[in-house]
């Protein structure tokens, strides 16, 4: 059965700064990976996903992750922070299997500081 | 347009009720979720299905009951509400069964049973 871990339940981080949110994951073949993140109140949105090739990801509102199959990790990036990106990040694994679940680490929340 | 919507939004309750929280998606996905999300925000697959058949059901309490009508409707029915149901609850929808595509989410219910 897959897993995931985000070892960081929450990160405070300076606007301007750089972010790492962390995530290893668990799962017998080559994974399906998903980073989303919840803003307050609301849904989740995918930022980005790895499904095969290139290791380095690019995602939406300047986010980047990048696959290391020999660490099982997928840890998310972003250069500079904006005070709205302040929310919950969770990354998740999705399985091959019929019915395309996906599990779900258990998030990490990024504060930002002005 | 929404593109995965849910009703209602906010949902309070007592004890022992019966209630419903309905899910639609225009997207013209073939396959649909719910999934709960508890109070420490873990999120956790409850049902999959895809073209109305059911795919996933995870060690969900039979007091929960899944029914989709079509493709583009997945409503979740609970029955003798406890107070541990209290949770928000999204729906998602992907194109398709098979684990790498992307799941969108609904707004959430926030369910509270008192």
């Amino acid at each position: 059965a897959q897993s995931v871990t985000q070892p960081d339940i929450h990160i405070t981080v300076s606007e301007g700064a750089s972010l790492e949110l962390r995530c290893n994951y668990s799962y017998g073949a080559t994974p399906y990976l998903f980073w989303y993140v919840q803003s307050p109140g609301q849904g989740l949105q995918l930022l980005l996903k790895y499904f095969s090739g290139d290791t380095l990801v690019q995602g939406i509102k300047g986010f980047e992750a990048e696959f290391k199959r020999s660490q099982s990790s997928f840890n998310l990036r972003k250069p500079s922070v904006h005070w709205s990106d302040a929310a919950e990040y969770f990354c998740a694994v999705g399985a091959r299997a019929a019915g395309n679940k996906l599990t779900f680490g258990g998030g990490t929340r990024v504060l930002v500081k002005p | 347009d929404t593109a995965v919507s849910q009703t209602p939004k906010y949902l309070v309750t007592q004890m022992g009720n019966d209630k419903s929280i309905k899910c639609e998606q225009n997207l013209g996905h073939d396959t649909m979720y719910w999934y709960k999300q508890d109070s420490k925000k873990f999120l956790k697959i409850m049902f999959s299905y895809n073209n109305k058949e059911l795919i996933i059901n995870e060690t969900v309490p039979n007091r929960f009951s899944p029914k989709s009508p079509d493709k583009a409707h997945l409503n979740l029915h609970i029955n003798s509400l406890e107070l541990g149901d209290s949770a928000v609850y999204f729906c998602a929808s992907s194109p398709y069964q098979g684990g790498n595509t992307e799941a969108f989410f609904g707004q959430g219910t926030r369910l509270t049973v008192v």
